[in-house]
């Protein structure tokens, strides 16, 4: 696609039940990343992948979340047993070269209720 | 820690005018990178302008320049002829060579008025 895409675009989901985030990235791009934004907060990087390598979960705030990439293209972040200090926008952004800046798609709102 | 701060969480500026956003960063690595995005509300971050460490020159994109003064590590955005489409928050941020992530400041809400 022309841009990354992001779905949901809003996400509104129960305390304690699991939510998956999609990130469809710029095709042929091989780096992709995912950060959150919280509310009043910068940007916190949450999980990287290149092209075939492991992914780099350094920035992964718990165990409850985890992501894959399929194909070296769409990714998608799993949050399992939400609770209300995931609500966030998540943001994923991808690149062809490090280094010349990411682009980022518009993020996906979720709110824990 | 590496850290980025923007000490200005709210600017505002008359349109056609001139305003200057604030940033410093603190990392021990020689070799980065520094960037300035935008995010409307439509949440998407839009690179603004991109500055290597190693070069002294100020990188400028049309209206958008920087003021780089790397051994004071500050990297301010200057915004000439402001437009209202300007209006949004603005995030420094910088990359270091040996890595891949971005870090952020908190960023810096622009308020362009008729």
């Amino acid at each position: 696609g022309a841009g990354v895409s992001q779905s949901p675009s809003n996400k509104v989901t129960e305390k304690g039940k699991d939510v998956e985030l999609r990130c469809d990235p710029i095709s042929g791009h091989t780096a992709l990343y995912w950060y959150r934004q919280s509310l009043g907060q910068g940007l916190e990087f949450l999980i990287y992948f290149q092209g075939n390598s492991a992914p780099d979960k350094s920035g992964l705030p718990s165990d409850r979340f985890s992501a894959e990439r399929t194909g070296g293209s769409v990714s998608t972040l799993t949050i399992q047993r939400t609770q209300q200090e995931d609500s966030a926008v998540y943001l994923c952004a991808s690149s062809l070269v490090e280094y010349y800046g990411y682009t980022f798609g518009s993020g996906t709102r979720l709110t824990v209720v | 820690a590496q850290t980025v701060t923007q000490s200005q969480p709210e600017m505002s500026v008359q349109e056609a005018e001139t305003v200057t956003l604030s940033c410093t960063y603190d990392t021990s690595e020689s070799d980065y990178y520094l960037f300035w995005y935008k995010q409307p509300p439509s949440r998407q971050m839009i690179l603004v302008i991109r500055q290597e460490a190693y070069k002294q020159q100020n990188a400028t994109e049309n209206r958008f320049s920087v003021n780089f003064q790397k051994a004071a590590k500050s990297f301010s955005l200057k915004i000439s002829d402001s437009q209202l489409g300007d209006a949004a928050m603005y995030f420094c941020a910088y990359e270091v060579n040996s890595g891949y992530a971005l870090n952020f400041g908190k960023g810096t809400s622009l308020l362009v008025t008729p």
